[in-house]
């Protein structure tokens, strides 16, 4: 069955720094893997996915995410962080159904000034 | 990118009264609509898929007849919260994706509900 695991509860980064927020899975056959965010009191928005291809993959707001078949990760990254990026990030991955999506506990993101 | 519209955002109701949340895909159909529960500081919990036309699949250990699920038309779906009481206060969301689509998933931006 397929399964998200999100490691981290919280991360903190300073202003500035490069940020990575990790995801691993376990999937039958080839995974389609999302990120998604969502700020306080807010539904969740699209960042990025990887369906196939190259394994970098470039979303929203400047974020980017990793995909890495031996690891099974697929880990957000963003280069520089700003305290607006603070949220709470969700990785997926596509379950049995075409559109069902398999969720991680999620990641709440601090961006300190 | 595609636009779902979710209603009320925020709505207060006394225990024992039953609710209406509405989902609707602005600029799209939606075959398939989820209806999710989320509680403080955890993940979406999937409560329901709603199919257009047809019953909706419901999670384990969710109650069909406490939520009923209403999917009527490609571009709406609708959750009443019948006979509401306090434990039944969180934070729904519902999500649609398009009719063929990768299974990306467009989000409504919630619906906090709280029961006196």
């Amino acid at each position: 069955a397929q399964s998200v695991a999100q490691p981290e509860d919280q991360v903190n980064v300073a202003e500035g720094n490069p940020l990575t927020v990790k995801c691993t899975y376990s999937v039958s056959g080839n995974p389609y893997l999302f990120w998604y965010v969502q700020y306080p009191n807010r539904g969740l928005q699209f960042l990025l996915k990887y369906i196939t291809g190259d394994n970098l993959v470039k979303g929203s707001y400047g974020f980017e995410a990793e995909f890495n078949k031996s690891q099974t990760s697929f880990h957000l990254k963003k280069p520089s962080a700003l305290v607006s990026d603070s949220a709470l990030y969700f990785c997926a991955v596509r379950g049995d159904s075409n559109y069902q999506l398999i969720w991680g506990a999620g990641t709440k993101l601090i961006i300190k000034p | 990118g595609a636009v779902v519209s979710q209603h009320p955002s925020w709505v207060i109701c006394k225990s024992g009264t039953s609710v209406k949340i509405e989902c609707r895909s602005l600029d799209f159909q939606a075959t398939t609509m989820f209806w999710y529960r989320q509680f403080p500081k955890q993940s979406l919990m999937l409560m329901a898929t709603s199919n257009e036309g047809s019953k909706a699949t419901y999670e384990q250990g969710v109650e069909k007849d406490k939520f009923l699920i209403n999917h009527a038309s490609l571009t709406l779906s609708t959750l009443t919260v019948t006979s509401a009481h306090p434990e039944d206060s969180s934070f729904y969301i519902c999500s649609a994706s398009v009719l063929a689509g990768t299974g990306e998933l467009f989000f409504g931006e919630g619906s906090r509900l709280t029961v006196l």
